[in-house]
């Protein structure tokens, strides 16, 4: 698959392939960083977290990146099944009393089978 | 764990009626609880939080008359939209947070689709 960022909204990868999802969040005191997957009609399912003192968390078969220099984050999911087909949402916060989420603008994940 | 659960999960009123959307933690005490709205093919826009026992605080733009948060119990919030117009339509959806290894992160619930006539 190929990497995108969130001004091409949609992905289009491979039944078996790998993808790349790619988000540039907006606040560099940003330190807890959340990836959401939502299906149409249906509420957004946690996938991964990472705080901002890790660059790099697996969990299974989803791996997400954090680069805290140019502010960017990114959801690998291996050998990606139809079942990954949703939209898939990065979300910045500040772990102080609030933590409001800060919302991307989505990408849409097609899986062709 | 961490299910959140919303009820109803679709809505159709009348112009000028009140709708209310609960909110519930099944599995845990959401210390607390977020109320977003989301258009189509857009992402979500926050609402307001809300705090158990105390009163919401609503983003920029929301006006809390139009709608009502309540945080009764550490399980439990409703959103209130009073008056509601064709405008208000739309897809809300709650998330919880809570303590004790669910600090940080927010679950969602599933939505509550409301069509104002």
């Amino acid at each position: 698959g190929e990497s995108v960022g969130l001004h091409l909204p949609t992905l289009s990868v491979q039944e078996g392939d790998n993808s790349i999802i790619n988000c540039a969040y907006s606040n560099s005191a940003s330190d807890y960083f959340i990836w959401y997957k939502q299906e149409s009609g249906k509420g957004p399912q946690f996938i991964i977290d990472i705080r901002s003192n890790m660059d790099k968390r697996q969990g299974q078969r989803v791996t997400v990146l954090l680069n805290k220099t140019v502010k960017h984050l990114s959801l690998q999911i291996a050998a990606t099944q139809p079942g990954d087909s949703a939209v898939y949402f990065c979300a910045e916060t500040l772990m102080d009393s609030s933590y409001k989420l800060i919302f991307g603008s989505g990408t849409r994940l097609l899986v062709r089978p | 764990g961490a299910v959140v659960s919303q009820h109803p999960s679709r809505v159709i009123c009348k112009s000028g009626t009140s709708v209310k959307i609960e909110c519930r933690s099944l599995d845990f005490q959401a210390t607390t609880m977020f109320w977003y709205r989301q258009f189509p093919k857009k992402s979500l826009m926050l609402m307001a939080t809300s705090n158990e026992g105390s009163k919401a605080t609503y983003e920029q733009g929301v006006e809390k008359d139009k709608f009502l948060i309540n945080h009764a119990s550490l399980t439990l919030s409703t959103l209130t939209v009073t008056s509601a117009h064709p405008e208000d339509s739309s897809f809300y959806i709650c998330s919880a947070r809570g303590g004790l290894g669910l600090k940080e992160t927010q679950y969602f619930g599933p939505g509550t689709r409301l069509l104002v006539l």
